[in-house]
């Protein structure tokens, strides 16, 4: 079992739709989770952490952790073109030192 | 403007010859890291220094080398033994002992063997 595992998609949404995005983690005892987007061929760039079972809201972003489950999804709400990217799911495991894994990423294409 | 600077961008390499690859960072950040992303798959860990003069090994140390004498800077060798070196390499850094860990990254830096 991978560590932390997405689904590759892509996930094709309309423009103005909600998109959602899953990721699920195998350390039980695992910290912190960050998801991030990557356009192709650039760096990734945060988007949200979470650290607490719940929703955490930013602007078009929600970020879902449940840990009894080991569930952590993003929701984008009113999806735009320009959210069309890879969206990489990384986790901070339970290690005993600072060491994010992340997941191969789901693409995500939102149509005009 | 505080961030993370790679070097080259785009690098292209003969079999058998090493290559560093710059990575300077002005964000006051202790700990560095350099991740390996292949099409298709997601990051993988090489190395990660907490401090100066300290670095410990990734997931897929072999066939790299890096070294920590200043704080802000965390350069990675690709030497000839990298079996496979074609890749994006990201540097990244964060504030170590920071509950939630978050990492910035650099640009990039595309190394392409021939």
């Amino acid at each position: 079992q991978k560590e932390v595992e997405q689904n590759s998609g892509p996930l094709s949404v309309p423009e103005g739709a909600i998109a959602s995005l899953n990721c699920t983690y195998s350390d039980r005892g695992s910290q912190s989770f960050f998801w991030y987007r990557q356009y192709s061929g650039k760096s990734p760039e945060l988007i949200m952490f979470i650290y607490s079972n719940g929703d955490k809201e930013d602007g078009r972003f929600t970020a879902q952790l449940n840990k009894a489950s080991q569930y952590v999804s993003l929701l984008i709400r009113d999806s735009q073109p320009s959210d069309s990217a890879t969206y990489l799911c990384a986790v901070n495991l339970n290690t005993g030192f600072q060491k994010l894994v992340f997941g191969t990423g789901t693409r995500l294409l939102v149509s005009p | 403007d505080g961030g993370i600077t790679q070097s080259p961008k785009y690098l292209f390499r003969k079999e058998g010859q090493n290559v560093t690859l710059s990575c300077e960072q002005n964000l006051n950040h202790d700990a560095m890291y350099w991740y390996r992303q292949d099409p298709g798959q997601g990051l993988r860990l090489i190395y990660y220094s907490q401090i100066v003069n300290d670095f410990q090994k990734g997931d897929i140390a072999e066939g790299y080398s890096v070294s920590r004498e200043k704080k802000e800077s965390f350069p990675l060798t690709v030497t000839s033994a990298q079996k496979n070196p074609t890749a994006f390499y990201l540097c990244a850094s964060s504030i170590w002992g920071r509950q939630t860990g978050e990492l910035f990254f650099g640009e990039g830096s595309r190394l392409t063997v021939l």
